[in-house]
């Protein structure tokens, strides 16, 4: 049981748009910390995508977006291509016991 | 440019310690705000955060396998090492490094990733 919630698995169309929610608590993104976002593909190690709960690394395309709100985030992803399909997961931090970094389960993306 | 990379063994028996390292280059263990976080995933599972190393040697870790894990460095090595007692099947794992920093007194996110290291705990 993850820290953080995310839907097990989303799928779209190429070119439609998806949302991925990551829904947490009050010590973790209701507290105030940030959510970072990183895409998986099958087999390789998973790459930063969205950090600050909003902002993209250099060479991310903008079709990537993230927002945050109380105690959830979303990533959106728009004009979905085939490359997109991948696992996304969202990370905070938990200041609950002695306090650690915290990812969702997951949400498997898959482009129809 | 900024890599890490993970090494160690890729099969343990039932109560071993593994022991795995995490070669990095393109930064210093010692600079203020660089840290170094080990990384697990399950197969078809989700990540979980194990520990953590900083620049001052402070060390951080998951409260569910504290007793077991422990993180230190080698900074004349350019390593970071884990080592997790009594493993089990449920073990088995891709073990990742990454690197973490801290700005401004907040930690920031995990950038770049090791390319990650499969450990099978068997029989």
């Amino acid at each position: 049981q993850s820290v953080l919630t995310q839907p097990s698995s989303v799928s779209g169309a190429p070119g439609q748009r998806v949302t991925i929610s990551c829904t947490g608590s009050s010590s973790n993104i209701g507290a105030g910390y940030d959510v970072h976002w990183y895409q998986q593909v099958p087999g390789t190690a998973p790459k930063l995508l969205i950090w600050g709960n909003a902002n993209r690394p250099s060479g991310v395309p903008d079709r990537f977006s993230a927002s945050k709100s109380g105690t959830s985030a979303s990533l959106a992803i728009t004009g979905l291509q085939a490359e997109d399909e991948a696992d996304y997961y969202c990370q905070s931090y938990d200041s609950s016991l002695s306090g650690s970094w915290v990812f969702g389960g997951g949400t498997k993306l898959t482009v129809l | 440019q900024v890599t890490l990379r993970e090494s160690g063994p890729a099969l343990l028996k039932p109560t071993e310690t593994l022991t795995l390292t995490c070669t990095v280059s393109g930064f210093s263990l010692k600079t203020g705000g660089m840290c170094v976080s080990w990384i697990r995933q399950s197969p078809g599972k989700a990540l979980e955060w194990l520990a953590l190393i900083d620049w001052d040697d402070k060390k951080y870790y998951t409260t569910s396998q504290k007793t077991r894990l422990t993180i230190s460095r080698d900074t004349t090595k350019n390593q970071v090492v884990l080592t997790m007692t009594n493993m089990d099947p449920v073990d088995t794992a891709t073990y990742y490094c990454t690197r973490m920093s801290m700005v401004q007194g907040i930690f920031r996110w995990f950038d770049p990733w090791g390319q990650g290291t499969l450990v099978t705990v068997s029989p």
